[in-house]
């Protein structure tokens, strides 16, 4: 199975700061069709997840810009340009690469 | 509007089974591959188990496989997960999610409010 490790496990940043969080995944994630199978997702308290970014870089429709998502092979980074008070939440990768479709432990992301 | 709605979910002991149920609307639920994913009390993300949109493959958790089996009627929009010797482990809230996209995997981008199960003496 593919061990997904997110880094940190929580993170406390300022309003308008940056926010960066990595996962690192312990098979490549880049196939022939030239994609990471890999995606993030945000989950806020009583409320299921939601899927940010696919394809590793490729942002969801209707996620905001302050989103994006970088990396390649088994090193994978998501970053928020300037948090916004809605942005606290648990976030998670996932690798879909081959089943069991495993995510990371999850990184909870608060205001400092 | 896409709508996942589980149900089937309740307290249950100790090697007996429960069958969760999934319906879904608002989209062309034959064209989709399906998951069950769980998050136990206060904990991560579980991918459980999968299934492609004829039910021609079929993916499960190491921690579940041979208990549980999953399967799907399309002609009633339904997802389900048959559960059997169920263990305490498995008490968590278990999501139904829609793989986006088709014929290819691109994560989960839509999902239900979940179902609980509760494995308990």
């Amino acid at each position: 199975d593919i061990v997904m490790t997110q880094s940190p496990d929580s993170l406390a940043v300022s309003l308008g700061e940056r926010a960066t969080i990595n996962c690192k995944s312990s098979q490549i994630l880049f196939s022939s069709s030239n994609e990471d199978y890999l995606a993030w997702y945000q989950q806020k308290p009583g409320q299921p997840p939601k899927l940010l970014i696919y394809w590793a870089s490729t942002r969801e429709s209707g996620v905001p810009d302050r989103f994006s998502g970088s990396g390649s092979g088994t090193d994978f980074t998501l970053t928020i340009s300037s948090l916004q008070a809605e942005d606290v939440a648990v976030y998670y990768c996932q690798q879909y690469y081959s089943t069991p479709y495993t995510f990371g432990q999850g990184t909870k992301l608060e205001f400092k | 509007e896409v709508q996942l709605v589980e149900s089937g979910g309740g307290l249950v002991q100790p090697g007996k089974s429960l069958r969760l149920s999934c319906t879904a609307s608002g989209f062309t639920f034959d064209d989709c591959a399906m998951h069950w994913v769980r998050q136990a009390p206060g904990k991560g993300l579980e991918w459980v188990s999968g299934i492609s949109w004829n039910s021609g493959n079929k993916g499960y958790a190491d921690s579940v496989k041979g208990r549980f089996t999953i399967s799907r009627d399309n002609a009633k929009n339904s997802l389900y997960l048959q559960m059997s010797s169920l263990r305490t482990e498995d008490t968590a809230l278990y999501y139904c999610a829609k793989e986006r996209g088709v014929g290819a995997t691109q994560g989960f981008d839509y999902w239900g409010q979940g179902t609980l199960v509760i494995v308990s003496s």
